[in-house]
């Protein structure tokens, strides 16, 4: 059972333009909700990370989205770059655990 | 990379043999995480641990089975690797469950695994 769903599964967006990632959750006890991004051949890092008692947080380009009520977050890249172009992954931790449960991931790609 | 390491890089084996695959930190953290990734699934949690001797399953352990004799060194064992268990294998580690930014997951470069 998928605890987080992420969409879509690949992107394409010209230089210059929003990118938008969505995920989804069911599980009320998540309270921790961070981006991973990953470049082929290299292992994911930590990009940005949102907890629930804030709606959005922003750095740099990137900014995420948080909606507690819908149970939505989502990953904002302004002014996309073809230095984006990566997979990204959200995830999201249950309280007072180490562990997190990731999204199937994003593919994006920004054209130049 | 965070002071990550594993080993081998890349790997080839046959159907039933035993694979072990190992993971280094040079960074002290507490918890260490081993995961695969495969393509429409994403990363799957297969084992944890929280400290020596102490693991614990993830989403997708079976076939699967961990050690930890030193804070440093996390070893993820294939007892009879199966065409199944063909992916690119990552550790990961964290220092904290929690709070402040210690619950960031530092991953290592991977471990692709092919078995024929």
């Amino acid at each position: 059972q998928q605890q987080v769903k992420q969409s879509p599964q690949s992107l394409i967006v010209q230089k210059g333009g929003i990118s938008i990632i969505n995920c989804a959750y069911e599980n009320t006890a998540f309270d921790y909700f961070p981006w991973y991004q990953q470049f082929p051949g290299k292992g994911p890092a930590l990009l940005i990370a949102i907890r629930p008692d804030v709606s959005e947080k922003k750095e740099g380009r990137f900014t995420i989205s948080f909606n507690k009520s819908a149970k939505q977050f989502s990953l904002h890249i302004m002014d996309s770059q073809p230095g984006d172009s990566a997979t990204y992954f959200c995830a999201a931790r249950v309280s007072g655990y180490s562990t997190l449960t990731f999204g199937k991931g994003t593919m994006l790609l920004v054209s130049p | 990379d965070a002071g990550i390491t594993q080993s081998p890089r890349h790997k080839v084996t046959e159907t039933g043999t035993p694979v072990t695959l190992r993971c280094h930190q040079t960074e002290n953290h507490r918890y260490m995480y081993w995961y695969r990734q495969d393509p429409g699934h994403g990363l799957r949690l297969i084992h944890y641990s929280y400290g020596v001797k102490d693991t614990d399953k993830g989403e997708v352990s079976d076939g699967y089975s961990v050690s930890r004799s030193k804070t440093e060194d996390f070893l993820l064992t294939l007892e009879s690797a199966t065409s199944s268990q063909t992916s690119v294998y990552f550790c990961a580690i964290s220092e904290s469950r929690a709070g402040f930014g210690q619950e960031t997951q530092y991953f290592g470069p991977g471990t692709r695994l092919l078995v024929l």
